[in-house]
């Protein structure tokens, strides 16, 4: 088991560009969430998916951000377009519900 | 919704000292508790966890017991480490889909 797997480990680019994070979840698992989190801030979630569907978006702050999840297997969060303000680590994270879930390494992200 | 309360610290604690972190939470219907930890540069982690009244969820020597009474779930252990300095997370999740609701988290800090 690799665990949850998420790239880049780090990502700097330019505000404007499109940012866009990856994740594999742990297989067998039906639940996917996409957190961000700040000193300011703390933990928020952004979006979680069950059966690859999207259940509840509404942490996600503004049309700027989207999530997919194409398959059981691979999830996005992509930023377009990126501003400094999206500066944080983004962790994906995956379970079954009732024995908690896994948190991949994360993403940290700069935005200049 | 879900909430919870716990101090952000950070406690400071010499090794091999009693740890006690206290957390109190409002949740809908009957949660499960869950108590996270991240280390320096990772994601959370599921350190132990509860599932009803009077349970005691246990983990490398951390233990907290589910109290219905008075709504609370805090952790203890016996004897900290160094290792053990990390920020600790309480996380009620109730609903069908058992979605946490995380806090601040509490920093601890363990010196030699």
């Amino acid at each position: 088991d690799a665990g949850v797997i998420q790239s880049p480990r780090h990502e700097v680019t330019e505000m404007g560009q499109e940012v866009t994070l990856r994740c594999k979840p742990i297989s067998g698992h039906d639940y996917l969430f996409w957190y961000r989190q700040t000193m300011m801030r703390g933990l928020e979630l952004l979006i979680y998916f069950n059966n690859n569907v999207p259940i509840d978006d509404s942490g996600m702050p503004e049309d700027r951000f989207s999530a997919k999840m194409p398959n059981a297997s691979f999830s996005t969060l992509k930023i377009q377009p990126s501003e400094p303000r999206d500066s944080a680590v983004y962790f994906c994270a995956s379970g079954t519900g009732t024995r908690g879930y896994t948190f991949g390494s994360g993403t940290r992200l700069t935005v200049v | 919704g879900d909430s919870v309360t716990q101090m952000e610290g950070p406690v400071t604690l010499s090794e091999e000292a009693f740890l006690t972190i206290n957390c109190t939470y409002t949740a809908t219907g009957y949660p499960s508790l869950f108590w996270y930890v991240q280390y320096p540069g990772e994601g959370l982690q599921l350190l132990l966890k509860a599932t009803k009244a009077d349970d005691k969820g246990s983990n490398k020597g951390f233990e907290a017991t589910y109290r219905k009474e008075t709504t609370s779930f805090h952790l203890e252990k016996g004897s900290v480490q160094v290792s053990d300095s990390a920020v600790y997370f309480c996380a009620p999740s109730s609903g069908g889909s058992y979605i946490p609701t995380f806090g601040r988290g509490t920093s601890l800090i363990v010196h030699p």
